[in-house]
């Protein structure tokens, strides 16, 4: 049992550049999310989805895109890649977005935009 | 979902009960205390939380006073490796609010743990 996985574990980026962050978990978790962490900051959260096929904002989504094709990933994607995303991202999930326990996390992407 | 507050640091001996407030002098009747820790670099994990009553499981206890306006987390016999940021966080059940809630998470406590 994996728990969430996060690819890749570090990135640097060039300004205006695009990438895909990649989260999976094999646990049949139907709520998945994204949070972002600035040094000194706690957890700001980007987007979210209730299911597959569903997605919605977070706190702070602009310059971020998510989809959500399967209940297994959920790719957040940077469209043009600022120095101001520099930042470390957090994949969470967990069964249902109705309790706020047991959100399983991941083990973060750690991004640099130069 | 009610504000929390909580000191932004503490130190505890190695061995010795950590003791981690926190107010949420704000919070509603269908609000739950969740805690969560960070421990560097990681990402948050789930440590406990409740409604009224103390709760303990193998992690910790959490113990919220009569009027609910504040809640203390316990580490009975802290290690090097609980240090870190604990966060406390108040939120609704959303089974009976019908709505949806996101987990949000403030500064938190950085707890560290002396030899």
């Amino acid at each position: 049992n994996a728990g969430v996985t996060q690819t890749p574990k570090f990135q640097v980026l060039k300004t205006g550049q695009s990438m895909t962050l990649q989260c999976a978990q094999d646990m049949n978790h139907e709520y998945m999310s994204w949070y972002r962490q600035d040094p000194g900051m706690g957890l700001r959260l980007i987007h979210y989805s209730v299911g597959a096929g569903i997605t919605d904002q977070g706190e702070v989504p602009n310059g971020y895109n998510v989809s959500r094709s399967t209940t297994e990933d959920f790719p957040l994607r940077l469209l043009s890649a600022a120095p101001s995303q520099t930042s470390v991202y957090f994949c969470a999930s967990s069964l249902t977005q109705n309790r706020g326990y047991g959100y399983t996390f991941g083990s973060g992407t750690r991004l640099t935009v130069v | 979902d009610a504000k929390t507050t909580q000191p932004p640091s503490m130190d505890c001996a190695e061995g010795r009960a950590a003791n981690l407030p926190c107010n949420h002098s704000t919070i509603s009747g269908n609000e739950y205390v969740y805690w969560y820790r960070q421990i560097h670099s990681q990402g948050p994990q789930y440590i406990i939380h409740g409604l009224k009553n103390n709760e303990t499981n193998e992690m910790a206890s959490l113990i919220i006073t009569e009027d609910r306006k504040s809640s203390t987390l316990i580490l009975p016999h802290a290690t090097l490796r609980d240090t870190a940021v604990y966060y406390c966080i108040v939120r609704v059940d959303a089974l009976s609010s019908g709505s949806a809630r996101q987990l949000t998470f403030g500064s938190g406590t950085q707890l560290t743990v002396l030899p």
